[in-house]
């Protein structure tokens, strides 16, 4: 079975310091790792993923992401947090040659101005 | 930019009713899912479709549901007889491949979700 883990339900970042939103999986196979921002009654909108290939993938909005093998993590950071990129941002992960997607219970971030 | 689309946003209904729930995957996007969000939970699989027919589904989805492809732009979620704990938002999902020869296009893309109400 596969899981995903969101430890913190919540991270609280002044604007213009830098964000990490914690992420770590479990699978049986190779993982495909996701993360989605969610805003209030709006879908799941993608940010960016994992295949293969570098551990650091940069996505949309200045974020990226480490994935880190031996931790089973896939930490998503920002160098400079800004007041709207306050939402819920989730965790995703698929294995390799099947197609559901297990989400984590998501982290509000919180950007203070 | 193309996106996923559902219909109706907001559906109420009452126990024991059937509801279809609608969405429009990206046109180029040969593989569909749902997903359901019941309030304060995370976001759970309900089944993928390709080539007209399931290809995975979770234990959630029963034989209560079905899925459809009716024309060639919509995709739809029936649930036959709803019960209350079928309320949740429901999130229609599309992607172009689902990983095997190009993981790289296997993104699955989110509608804005439909949120169900059975009282």
């Amino acid at each position: 079975a596969q899981s995903v883990a969101q430890p913190e339900d919540q991270v609280n970042v002044a604007e213009g310091n830098p964000l990490t939103v914690k992420c770590t999986y479990s699978v049986s196979g190779n993982p495909y790792l996701f993360w989605y921002v969610q805003y209030p009654n709006r879908g799941l909108q993608f940010l960016l993923k994992y295949i293969t290939g570098d551990n650091l993938v940069k996505g949309s909005y200045g974020f990226e992401a480490e994935f880190n093998k031996s931790q089973t993590s896939f930490h998503l950071k920002k160098p400079s947090a800004l007041v709207s990129d306050s939402a819920l941002y989730v965790c995703a992960v698929r294995v390799g040659g099947y197609q559901k997607v297990t989400f984590g219970i998501g982290t509000k971030l919180q950007v203070i101005p | 930019e193309p996106e996923v689309t559902q219909t109706p946003s907001h559906q109420v209904t009452q126990m024991g009713q059937e509801v279809i729930l609608r969405c429009v995957p990206i046109s180029n996007h040969l593989y569909f899912y749902w997903y359901r969000q019941i309030l304060g939970q995370k976001v759970e699989f309900l089944v993928s479709f390709y080539n007209n027919e399931i290809s995975e589904k979770s234990e959630i989805f029963d034989d209560q549901f079905s899925v459809e492809r009716p024309d060639g732009s919509n995709f739809t979620l029936k649930i036959r007889s709803t019960k209350l704990e079928d309320s949740a938002m429901y999130f229609c999902a599309s992607s172009q491949t689902s990983g095997g020869a190009n993981p790289y296009q296997e993104t699955q893309y989110f509608g804005p979700g439909t949120r169900l109400l059975v009282l």
